[in-house]
């Protein structure tokens, strides 16, 4: 079975402060790891992906296969960073997986 | 580009009413989903659909029955409602594959009274 576990269900930072949102799963094969976000009244929407290695808007996230985790980091937080965020895997049978989320809130 | 439409966006039902959810994609996507949020569970998988004329179950299944109608068409069916399916409903889509991104509808926000 996959699963997907956050820790926190709630974040609050002061803008300028570091963020890390953390994320762990289990998965018994090689899993893909995504960051979704849901701003106030938006859709949910990709925020990046394991594979693509990539920074959005400022964040990033290391696949780390020992720990079997998938924390988002951002360095200096912004006000419109203030969202909920899900830690996502697929595994082979393509099954997308959510974890509870977390509602990061910046304060200014 | 309307991407994945869900209708209604709101609705109210009476416990033991039914009511099918719509779902459909313009992106010629093969996968199709359909999760619930409630607070403080995040989104929990009800069904599933691989391709054309394939469901699975998820992990909430119970009281739910889906239909791909065709590749463009994912339905939800609540046959008897209960207040514990009261619950924001997404539906998605995407391309087949593990490392493909999934789109997402508006939401329909269900209340059973």
């Amino acid at each position: 079975a996959q699963r997907v576990t956050q820790p926190e269900k709630l974040l609050s930072v002061f803008k300028g402060a570091p963020v890390e949102l953390k994320c762990n799963y289990s998965y018994s094969g090689s899993p893909e790891l995504f960051w979704y976000v849901q701003y106030s009244r938006q859709r949910l929407q990709l925020l990046l992906r394991h594979i693509s290695r990539e920074s959005i808007k400022g964040f990033t996230a290391d696949l780390n296969k020992g720990e079997t985790s998938f924390h988002l980091k951002k360095p200096f937080a912004q006000e419109e960073d203030s969202a909920m965020y899900y830690c996502a895997l697929t595994g082979g049978n393509e099954k997308l997986t959510f974890g509870t989320g977390t509602r990061l809130t910046i304060i200014p | 580009n309307a991407g994945v439409t869900q209708t209604p966006k709101f609705q109210v039902l009476k416990t033991g009413q039914s009511m099918t959810l719509q779902c459909a994609q313009d992106m010629n996507h093969n996968s199709m989903y359909w999760y619930r949020q409630d607070p403080g569970m995040g989104l929990r998988l009800i069904y599933y659909s691989a391709s054309e004329g394939t469901t699975d179950k998820g992990e909430v299944p119970n009281g739910y029955n889906v239909s791909r109608l065709n590749k463009r068409e994912f339905s939800l069916r609540l046959e008897s409602a209960a207040p514990s399916q009261t619950s924001v409903y997404f539906c998605a889509s995407s391309e087949a594959g593990a490392f493909t991104e999934a789109f997402f509808g508006q939401g329909t926000r269900l209340t059973v009274v």
